[in-house]
């Protein structure tokens, strides 16, 4: 079975603050793809970042990072220096091939206040 | 912009009435596929269709059906409406059969009173 988590149903923090939003997933294919996705209230769905399951090289992305660890089924994703634009719904997703349709997680709420 | 069309943006119906949800897709990308995000269920894929024929199934209702039409627009379409089926609908685009290279729309909100 294919399954995303995000235990983290909702975190605030306090701007300029660094946050780490955890999912963990689980799936028996080789070849996946996970993602990050940013929901702001308007409810569009923005798309972070995409890893395969080949590509254990963590990112960064201006204050944004991800790492990715196969051993422990990890994609976890940072925010350093939050700001009060990052408040929004953050979900992990994974692909697997063959498939082809998006497992989401539960989504975490980030509050950031200023 | 994803490049990906949904209209209507919103949409407030009655319970027992039908609405159709249409989505057009980035230019030249052949998939489409549809997503439910529901409070009680989160964002779930329901179906997707590829140059006009169904590929995919999820977990989608009896009472919802989609069809891909020949200029690769598709229609979601939602009939005896219930107050559980107010959600977020999502649309997303991909050029092949199965991409993991999903662009998403902006989604319609459906209000069902």
């Amino acid at each position: 079975a294919q399954k995303v988590t995000q235990a983290q149903t909702e975190i605030s923090v306090v701007e300029k603050e660094d946050v780490t939003l955890d999912c963990v997933y689980e799936t028996r294919d080789t070849t996946y793809y996970l993602f990050w996705y940013k929901q702001p209230p308007s409810g569009e769905l923005v798309f972070l970042i995409r890893r395969n399951s080949f590509d254990e090289q963590n990112e960064i992305s201006g204050r944004y990072s991800w790492n990715f660890q196969k051993s422990t089924s990890s994609f976890n994703f940072t925010i350093t220096a939050s700001q009060v634009v990052d408040s929004a719904v953050y979900f992990c997703a994974l692909i697997t091939s063959g498939t082809y349709k998006y497992i989401f997680g539960t989504g975490t709420r980030l509050k950031v206040l200023a | 912009d994803s490049g990906v069309t949904q209209t209507p943006k919103h949409l407030i119906t009655a319970t027992g009435q039908r609405v159709t949800l249409r989505c057009s897709p980035r230019s030249g990308d052949l998939s489409v596929y549809w997503y439910q995000q529901s409070l009680d269920q989160g964002l779930q894929f329901l179906i997707q269709y590829y140059n006009g024929e169904e590929r995919a199934k999820g977990n989608i209702l009896e009472r919802f059906s989609a069809q891909q039409f020949p200029d690769l627009h598709s229609e979601l379409n939602l009939s005896s409406l219930e107050l559980g089926d107010s959600a977020l609908y999502f649309c997303a685009s991909s050029f092949q059969d199965g991409s993991y290279e999903q662009y998403f729309g902006p989604g319609t909100r459906l209000t069902v009173t």
